[in-house]
């Protein structure tokens, strides 16, 4: 049981590329998200999907797009990259609704835009 | 919408001091209120939670009580270690999405 996984683990990109960051649950959660975390700042919610074909914008979407076309997978996609997109970047998964369950976090990608 | 306030670190600590991280929250209804830890270089991980009024969450010795008439969800640990050096995130479920804190830094030096 792998939990959440996320690739790649550190990327650089220049400004205007394009990159798709992946995201992989193996524990049947429906309830998905990606974070956005700042030097010093908590994690500002970006999208998150409650099951396949379902997403929903968070705090932050501008310059992102999401998909969920399967129940394990949900990637990130960054179209323009610009140097505001400098961050580290978490997704998460969760069983399904209501107020007690926990939420299972990936560890990680760190995305610099030069 | 919900919101959680924590107190700013770093909190710097000798190793056996007691701990205290505050955090307050705002949110509708009944929410389930959350403690996640992240050790550097790490995603988060959860630490406790509490799921309604007057509960306490504890995990590794360290203990939070759901005050509802205070909105609070404050984080204590009687004695840490140098190991417990991480930052803190409390959090409050808003049924779909966890809304976080800002984090508490916490040192514990030897």
């Amino acid at each position: 049981n792998a939990g959440v996984t996320q690739t790649p683990k550190f990327r650089i990109l220049k400004i205007g590329q394009s990159m798709t960051l992946q995201c992989t649950q193996d524990m049947n959660h429906n309830y998905m998200y990606w974070y956005r975390q700042d030097p010093g700042m908590g994690l500002k919610l970006i999208y998150y999907s409650v099951g396949a074909g379902i997403t929903d914008k968070g705090e932050v979407p501008n310059g992102y797009n999401v998909s969920r076309s399967t129940t394990e997978d949900f990637p990130l996609r960054l179209e323009l990259a610009a140097p505001s997109q400098t961050s580290v970047y978490f997704c998460a998964s969760r069983r399904g609704e209501g107020y007690q369950e926990t939420q299972y976090f990936g560890p990680g990608t760190r995305l610099l835009v030069l | 919408g919900d919101s959680v306030t924590q107190m700013e670190g770093p909190v710097t600590l000798s190793e056996e001091a007691f701990l205290t991280i505050n955090c307050t929250y705002t949110a509708t209804g009944y929410p389930s209120l959350f403690w996640y830890v992240q050790y550097p270089g790490e995603g988060l991980q959860l630490l406790l939670k509490a799921t309604k009024a007057d509960d306490k969450g504890s995990n590794k010795g360290f203990e939070a009580t759901y005050r509802k008439e205070t909105t609070s969800f404050h984080l204590e640990k009687g004695s840490v270690q140098v190991s417990d050096s991480a930052v803190y995130f409390c959090a409050v479920d808003g049924y779909s999405t966890l809304t976080f804190g800002k984090g508490t830094m916490l040192l514990v030096s030897p």
